[in-house]
């Protein structure tokens, strides 16, 4: 959805280093999400956020911080990458006025290897 | 708790065949339940959703989905495969006034000229 974008979309790194992934959306949501993506098990949820003052972790947050800048973005950090860090990540929007359950809108995902 | 089943990674079917993609799914409350598809290189958009009231649920090109109670299932179903339908497919859920989603592993459908 051109709507969600990411940044960057391709990245490859090493053990140790910091990276951040971005978010951002023109869709004036309030509700943002992060994933992982692994082949054979779907998706996972890393984090959500319902606004700029309320972050929640989700499923598999252990080695990951987000930080909600602004209600239009909000970007994903690996303190210290590890080998295992190695997936597909995708942001997700939704809005909060919509009736339940709310349609949940995907940005394009960012290829993160982590060497 | 929630959890997602998909049957079958991978799915091939002919051109102008039956497409049947099997989900279960468990939930200790009463559920909303998910279609999502992803081309290639891009993100997941939704295919439909059910919410209460009609058990079959009608989606985006062509595809329905029908809810059963009694057997925990959420099948998704198109009654001729077009090209174009070559994608993975997940089922997801997500507990009545809950906003997670929890997402089954997926199903690769694969389309044989």
């Amino acid at each position: 959805d051109a709507d969600v974008t990411q940044t960057p979309r391709n990245r490859i790194t090493k053990t140790g280093k910091r990276i951040m992934l971005e978010c951002s959306q023109t869709k004036g949501h309030d509700r943002m999400y992060w994933y992982r993506q692994d082949p054979g098990l779907g998706l996972q949820l890393i984090y959500y956020s319902f606004d700029v003052k309320d972050i929640n972790k989700g499923e598999i947050s252990d080695g990951y911080s987000v930080s909600r800048q602004a209600q239009a973005k909000f970007s994903l950090s690996l303190e210290s990458a590890i080998p295992n860090q190695t997936a597909l990540y995708f942001c997700a929007t939704s809005e909060a006025r919509d009736s339940p359950p709310r349609e949940q809108f995907f940005g394009p995902g960012t290829r993160l290897t982590v060497l | 708790a929630q959890s997602v089943t998909q049957l079958g990674s991978h799915v091939s079917v002919s051109e102008g065949a039956l497409v049947l993609l099997r989900c279960n799914y468990s939930s200790s409350v009463p559920p909303y339940l998910f279609w999502y598809v992803q081309y290639p290189n891009q993100g997941l958009q939704l295919l439909l959703k059910y919410t209460t009231g009609a058990t079959l649920v009608k989606g985006i090109n062509g595809f329905e989905a029908e809810f059963k109670k009694s057997e925990t299932s959420f099948h998704l179903t198109k009654p001729s495969a077009h090209m174009s339908d070559a994608a993975e497919y997940f089922c997801a859920v997500s507990p009545f006034g809950n906003e997670k989603l929890t997402f089954g592993t997926g199903t690769r459908l694969t389309i044989i000229p």
